[in-house]
């Protein structure tokens, strides 16, 4: 069974730019949820996703966005880019958003450098 | 407020010894999830447990246990008899009602040969 798959896996932006990130979700997972990672920061939950719906989002500026579509593959972008963007973004996915569903898979990651 | 308090930020252990790692929580919730993950250097977190609120019963699969006390909000994890592929960060976790992932700041182990 694949896990979660997210591509790009290394990229690198320069200052003003915009970049895209995809993930696709476990096969039949329905809930995507996005996370960055930076030394400063530590893991901080971005956004999630649920039938094609943004249930809840994170502490992050207006720059961050994201949607996922009908087969629940999911995107982000994040526009504007400034060098504090440069992080490790991990997409991960569950089958449900609770109960006994809700166990969340990652997958290995975008690592973003903007320099 | 931190949610969720892993106060080791690095533990170094020669190979086969035991390794505990601290995981302190907070929440007002009834109903959460507690979490622990591996992340190697490739990046990728690893999930390795999920306990639910109402199950207290602390687990032993291989190498790993973890004991879960709600009284004081604590869901330790065990690794026995470390080896050096044990070398990782380790992160607890905590997924209230809103579904997502709260994390601590990650214990740093190294299993040294």
């Amino acid at each position: 069974k694949a896990g979660v798959t997210q591509t790009p896996r290394y990229l690198i932006k320069t200052r003003g730019q915009q970049v895209t990130l995809s993930c696709s979700p476990i096969s039949g997972h329905r809930s995507v949820s996005w996370y960055q990672q930076t030394p400063g920061q530590g893991l901080q939950f971005l956004f999630e996703y649920f039938s094609e719906t943004q249930r809840n989002k994170g502490n992050f500026p207006g720059r961050f966005s994201g949607r996922q579509f009908s087969n629940s593959r999911s995107e982000m972008n994040v526009s504007t880019l400034e060098l504090g963007d440069s992080a490790l973004y991990l997409c991960a996915s569950s089958k449900d958003r609770g109960g006994s569903g809700n166990t969340i898979y990652f997958g290995e990651g975008s690592w973003l450098t903007v320099v | 407020a931190q949610k969720v308090t892993q106060a080791q930020t690095e533990i170094s252990v020669v190979e086969k010894e035991d390794v505990t790692l601290d995981c302190v929580y907070e929440t007002r919730d009834t109903t959460y999830y507690l979490f622990w993950y591996k992340q190697p250097p490739s990046g990728e977190l690893v999930f390795l447990i999920r306990r639910n609120s109402f199950d207290e019963q602390n687990e032993i699969s291989g190498r790993y246990s973890w004991n879960f006390q709600k009284s004081t909000s604590s869901f330790n994890f065990t690794i026995t008899a470390s080896q050096v592929v044990d070398s990782a960060v380790y992160f607890c976790a905590l997924s209230e009602a809103e579904y997502k992932l709260s994390f601590g700041a990650g214990t740093t182990v190294t299993v040294r040969a």
